[in-house]
């Protein structure tokens, strides 16, 4: 069974801190990964997406990936509660077909003010 | 760019109606398209994978006869919820994937109650 696995969290930051969100995932040659958030009642929102090992940044964000320990992250600089959300990890799987992607369960994001 | 509409975005409907959803890719050819079904706290389900001209895939629980998925242009797809009863009731959300990458965008979902 080829899993992504999130902490469901919810993780509490303080307003300007550092959220760190982390993702395992079991398929080993795995190629392409995505971050997305999703508010409470809404669809989910691409935020980045990663291909090669090391980081990539966009704005506040941050996307590390290290396939040697089949682990991806995300950072999100200068937390904002307009940040408090779901965020969903996605990985292309080998073999799935037609490009699906497996999601996590999600890591619950809250901001405090 | 790559932006995924649906419509409509909230239905009710009486059980034993059937509810069509429209999904469309605005300013990209969808190769791919695929149906989510998200509960309320809960995970996104893929329901099925949708390819242009071809017949829908269906995962593994989800009835076809009853999941009526139509993927007739490079932009649009449609699921239809056939003889819909009050345990369907749940937020449809489809998602359309580019040609040449693996990057699926999302629409903003469909709220379906039936009553």
């Amino acid at each position: 069974q080829k899993e992504v696995e999130q902490n469901s969290g919810p993780l509490s930051v303080p307003e300007g801190a550092i959220a760190s969100l982390n993702c395992t995932y079991s398929d080993r040659v795995s190629q392409s990964f995505f971050w997305y958030r999703q508010y409470s009642g809404k669809s989910p929102e691409l935020i980045m997406s990663i291909y090669s090992n090391g980081d990539k940044e966009d704005g506040r964000f941050t996307a590390q990936l290290n396939k040697a320990s089949q682990y991806v992250s995300l950072l999100i600089r200068d937390s904002q509660p307009s940040d408090s959300a779901t965020y969903l990890c996605a990985v292309a799987m080998s073999g799935a077909g037609s490009y699906q992607l497996t999601f996590g369960k999600g890591t619950k994001l809250s901001v405090i003010p | 760019g790559a932006v995924v509409s649906q419509h409509p975005s909230r239905v009710i409907c009486k059980s034993g109606t059937s509810v069509k959803i429209e999904c469309r890719s605005l300013d990209f050819q969808a190769t791919t398209m695929f149906w989510y079904r998200q509960f309320p706290k809960k995970s996104l389900m893929l329901m099925a994978t949708s390819n242009e001209g071809s017949k829908a895939t269906y995962e593994q629980g989800v009835e076809k006869d009853k999941f009526l998925i139509n993927h007739a242009s490079l932009t649009l797809s449609t699921l239809t919820v056939t003889s819909a009863h009050p345990e369907d009731s749940s937020f449809y959300i489809c998602s359309a994937r580019p040609p040449g990458t693996d990057t699926q965008y999302f629409g903003p979902g469909t709220r379906l109650t039936v009553l």
